[in-house]
């Protein structure tokens, strides 16, 4: 089965702390993806990569910054934390081109709020 | 900009009733329309459609997509409480990019 994990289910952080989550998936996808998914505004993209070294802005970019050095991890970082960054995270992994939807894999979420 | 909304936002049932979930869709470059169901944690799949007037099902559930209005419903009868979930439906384009809508809270009163 393919695996997609978070390593931080639950985080409670300061305002102004700098915030890593990490994301690994195990079946050498090119795709990854961070979305951040909050009550009535269903899951909204932050970064995505297609490739190592490589990411692209999604919709929700700001105050957020990504890293992928390995195909298999795609950090997401918050350099300094606000109260408006209290959301769950969720990190998604697919093939790379011409695969259909049904190939994407989440991540269970990680719970962050920020106080 | 791809923009998906899904309708009502949320909805409260008892046991057995049918419901109808609605999502509609702007994708540029559509490939397909996806149902996600997610409980407390990671959205599990339900259902991908990618042509017109073709029903998908999966024992109560059911989903079928309109290109031509660019909308899709789902359906689930004779609903459990294990229904209860928040569904989401999201919009996959060609450069394997999906986007969701906000999604249907649906609970089911036993």
């Amino acid at each position: 089965d393919v695996k997609v994990t978070q390593s931080s289910r639950y985080l409670v952080k300061r305002t102004g702390e700098k915030v890593f989550l990490e994301c690994v998936q195990d079946m050498d996808h090119e795709n990854m993806f961070w979305y951040r998914q909050d009550p009535g505004l269903g899951l909204r993209l932050i970064y995505f990569s297609y490739d190592v070294k490589m990411k692209e802005k999604g919709d929700i970019p700001e105050g957020y910054s990504v890293s992928r050095e390995k195909k298999e991890r795609f950090s997401l970082i918050l350099e300094s934390a606000s109260t408006n960054q209290t959301s769950m995270y969720l990190c998604a992994s697919s093939l790379g081109g011409g695969a259909g939807g049904n190939t994407i894999y989440f991540g269970e979420g990680s719970w962050l709020t920020v106080v | 900009e791809d923009k998906v909304v899904q309708s009502p936002l949320s909805l409260v049932v008892h046991e057995g009733d049918t419901v109808t979930l609605n999502c509609s869709y702007e994708v540029t470059n559509f490939r397909s329309l996806l149902w996600y169901k997610q409980e407390k944690k990671a959205p599990t799949f339900l259902f991908m459609l990618t042509s017109s007037g073709i029903e998908k099902k999966s024992g109560r559930l059911s989903s079928i997509l309109d290109k031509k209005e660019l909308f899709s419903i789902l359906n689930i009868t004779a609903t459990q409480t294990g229904d209860s979930a928040i569904y989401l439906c999201a919009g996959y384009n060609a450069g394997n990019m999906l986007t969701f809508g906000g999604g249907t809270r649906l609970m089911v009163k036993p």
